[in-house]
């Protein structure tokens, strides 16, 4: 079965610090979507993404965070001053359609300290 | 707004025994609701979905799941748990009519000994 391909599978940054987190979604899927686990919480979803823009979006992820397409194969989330408090496994998904099943990769583990 | 709860944050259960995961949840429509799977150092993996065809829903691995509106329940059930089930459960529900944003409960660990 096709998979969803996050790097690297852990990342320890600065606080303050850019982070960028890289996602290869399924190579003929269209709508590509970041979640994130803080420890002992819920999966939450952050943003989705259709046709070279964000379709939509959630409470956290403010300012401080970007989704980009840099070319036809990565999809990667930036965090431009990473807080303690975005530690949390990020999890990329991709989908052929709207509304079809979602392909999440393992997860990208952020330790800000 | 939408939302689920898992009722159990950890369940046990022998190897051959039945496994029986419980879920709520709340949705102003008709709701898309999932079943998740995510086994240690893996991602998570659609066992399940529910779009208001048949209520009784069947998935991979002998899992199944029954969607009940009179009860907003969408419990996931086995018949005979095998030791390759020991993961990390999450029910979901689309956040829209699209399934776009999806909301996930907190997760059920389940557990099993031989």
């Amino acid at each position: 079965e096709p998979e969803v391909t996050q790097t690297p599978s852990h990342q320890v940054t600065q606080m303050g610090q850019e982070v960028i987190l890289r996602c290869v979604p399924i190579s003929n899927h269209l709508y590509f979507y970041w979640y994130r686990q803080i420890l002992g919480q819920k999966v939450e979803f952050l943003v989705s993404f259709y046709n070279n823009e964000i379709s939509e979006k959630s409470e956290i992820f403010d300012d401080q965070f970007s989704v980009e397409r840099p070319d036809g194969s990565n999809f990667t989330l930036k965090i431009r001053s990473t807080k303690l408090e975005d530690s949390a496994m990020y999890f990329c998904a991709s989908s052929e359609a709207r509304g079809e099943k979602l392909f999440f990769g393992s997860g990208t583990q952020l330790s800000v300290l | 707004a939408q939302s689920v709860t898992q009722l159990d944050s950890h369940v046990s259960v022998s190897e051959g025994t039945p496994v029986l995961l419980r879920c709520n949840y709340s949705s102003s429509y008709s709701p898309s609701l999932f079943w998740y799977v995510q086994h240690p150092n893996k991602g998570l993996q659609l066992l399940l979905k529910y779009t208001s065809a048949a209520t009784l829903v069947k998935g991979i691995n002998g899992f199944e799941a029954e969607f009940k509106k009179s009860e907003t329940s969408f419990h996931l059930t086995k018949p005979s748990a095998h030791m390759s089930d020991a993961a990390e459960y999450f029910c979901v529900v689309s956040d829209d009519q699209a399934g776009t944003a999806l909301i996930f409960g907190k997760g059920t660990t389940l557990s099993v000994s031989s």
